[in-house]
């Protein structure tokens, strides 16, 4: 199938971790990214993993990949009330002589004091 | 440097018109992109430029059309605008076909 599946809300508490979960379909994808985006805004890009990685860290960030299930995360250490946004992971996937980012749905991450 | 510009940021037609946005990518990027963000939803893929030709096209009516110009710059048009072409069009820009993608802000256009 083509769906790229998150859940949907994720509330933490300040100074807690928080963990986004992301199970893709496109076992042959490339690289695999994680975008913040903020109302009213485009998408950063925060983070991406190539696939024949298990784990990249980058400061408060750590992306785990598990190739086998097809699953992501994007954990986030120390949340801060401006990490409050919607996460979309996406997939790379080929089409015809070129390339296109899959996405989730996204997950709101609300971050309380 | 600037990022990827996109014009207009806010636009609202009526349905049956057609628009066209625009997209400059950042400077000496080859690839854009153009993808839809419907509220509440994952951004969806409409098309890829690489070197001024099409090298993807996602799954949408034939009233969506776009081109890349010699300055790498692309223009999106949808013609017969319908209420549901009511989204966020973002548009990204990457120095080859298959990495590195970096968004505008986005066009929020609404059809009434």
């Amino acid at each position: 199938g083509e769906d790229v599946e998150q859940s949907l809300f994720l509330s933490v508490r300040e100074g807690d971790s928080s963990v986004i979960n992301c199970t893709y379909t496109d076992s042959s994808s490339t690289y695999l990214y994680w975008y913040k985006q903020e109302p009213g805004a485009g998408l950063q890009l925060l983070t991406y993993i190539f696939s024949n990685m298990d784990m990249k860290q980058d400061q408060r960030l750590t992306v785990l990949l598990n190739k086998k299930d097809k699953h992501l995360s994007l954990r986030i250490a120390d949340t801060q009330t401006g990490d409050s946004a919607i996460y979309f992971c996406a997939e790379s996937r080929l089409t015809g002589g070129g390339n296109k980012l899959t996405f989730g749905t996204g997950t709101q991450l609300k971050v309380e004091l | 440097d600037a990022g990827v510009t996109q014009s207009p940021t806010h636009l609202i037609k009526t349905r049956g018109q057609h628009v066209t946005l625009r997209c400059s990518p950042i400077s000496g990027h080859k690839s854009v992109s153009w993808y839809q963000q419907v509220l509440g939803q994952g951004p969806q893929f409409i098309f890829q430029y690489y070197e001024k030709e099409e090298r993807g096209r996602g799954n949408f009516p034939d009233r969506f059309s776009a081109r890349q110009f010699p300055n790498y710059s692309s223009e999106l048009n949808v013609n017969a605008l319908l209420l549901g072409d009511s989204a966020l069009y973002l548009c990204a820009s990457s120095s080859d076909r298959g990495h590195g993608y970096t968004f505008g802000s986005g066009t929020r256009l609404t059809v009434v």
